[in-house]
């Protein structure tokens, strides 16, 4: 049964490209979440995501960031117009809730760096 | 807003050592607490997962206690090993969305 899969794990941007960075759920989960780590700081809720559903965006950025998780496919997030700012750690996570037990399950994350 | 405080931010003691690790959270409405393991460059390994109705949970060398009404909760590890060297993280579960302490960077010296 594998786990969180997210790709790719190194992504380098240029000033102003696009990052789309991809995330596989484990297999009967149906609801993803992303993390943002900055280096040297914490980790930070981005987005919640159910199939064709996005849940809670309070913590993506208003601008240039976006989230989708499709009827087929990974969950994808989408950086348009990177800045240098945006290299991070970003973090997948899914899984399936029973009541209230909610546990996640990570990806290794994708490292983004912009130059 | 839910706050999440690890102290101490490192801690470093030689192997064969009990410790404790805390975290502490300003909102006692939570579901679950979870602890998770982060080696450098590395994901995200989850250690143990406390419900809001339990106390306490194990697996293996590690013990993590939950006092919601307090607002704390410990992760103990006994006889550490090198191999437990890694930053140590504290997530509370308020409402589906994981609110993360800054976390302890613990160094086991062999």
């Amino acid at each position: 049964n594998a786990g969180v899969m997210q790709n790719p794990r190194h992504l380098v941007r240029r000033r102003g490209q696009e990052a789309r960075l991809r995330c596989s759920p484990m297999k009967g989960h149906s609801h993803v979440y992303w993390y943002r780590q900055l280096p040297e700081e914490g980790l930070k809720f981005m987005v919640y995501l159910q199939k064709e559903n996005i849940i809670d965006e309070s913590g993506m950025p208003k601008e240039r960031f976006s989230a989708e998780f499709p009827k087929e496919g990974p969950s994808i997030l989408r950086i348009q117009q990177v800045v240098r700012g945006d290299s991070a750690a970003y973090f997948c996570a899914s899984s399936q809730p029973t009541g209230r037990v909610n546990e996640q399950f990570f990806g290794p994350g994708t490292r983004l760096t912009v130059l | 807003k839910q706050e999440v405080t690890q102290i101490p931010a490192a801690l470093s003691v030689p192997e064969g050592e009990n410790l404790v690790l805390n975290c502490s959270f300003t909102d006692s409405a939570i579901y679950n607490l979870q602890w998770f393991r982060q080696d450098p460059g590395k994901g995200l390994t989850s250690l143990l997962l406390i419900q809001s109705s339990q106390r306490e949970q194990t697996s293996g060398r590690l013990n993590a206690s939950l006092d919601k009404s307090s607002g704390r909760s410990t992760l103990y590890i006994a006889a550490s090993q090198p191999g437990d060297s890694a930053t140590y993280l504290c997530a509370v579960d308020s409402n589906y969305q994981l609110i993360w302490g800054a976390g302890t960077k613990l160094i086991i010296k062999p």
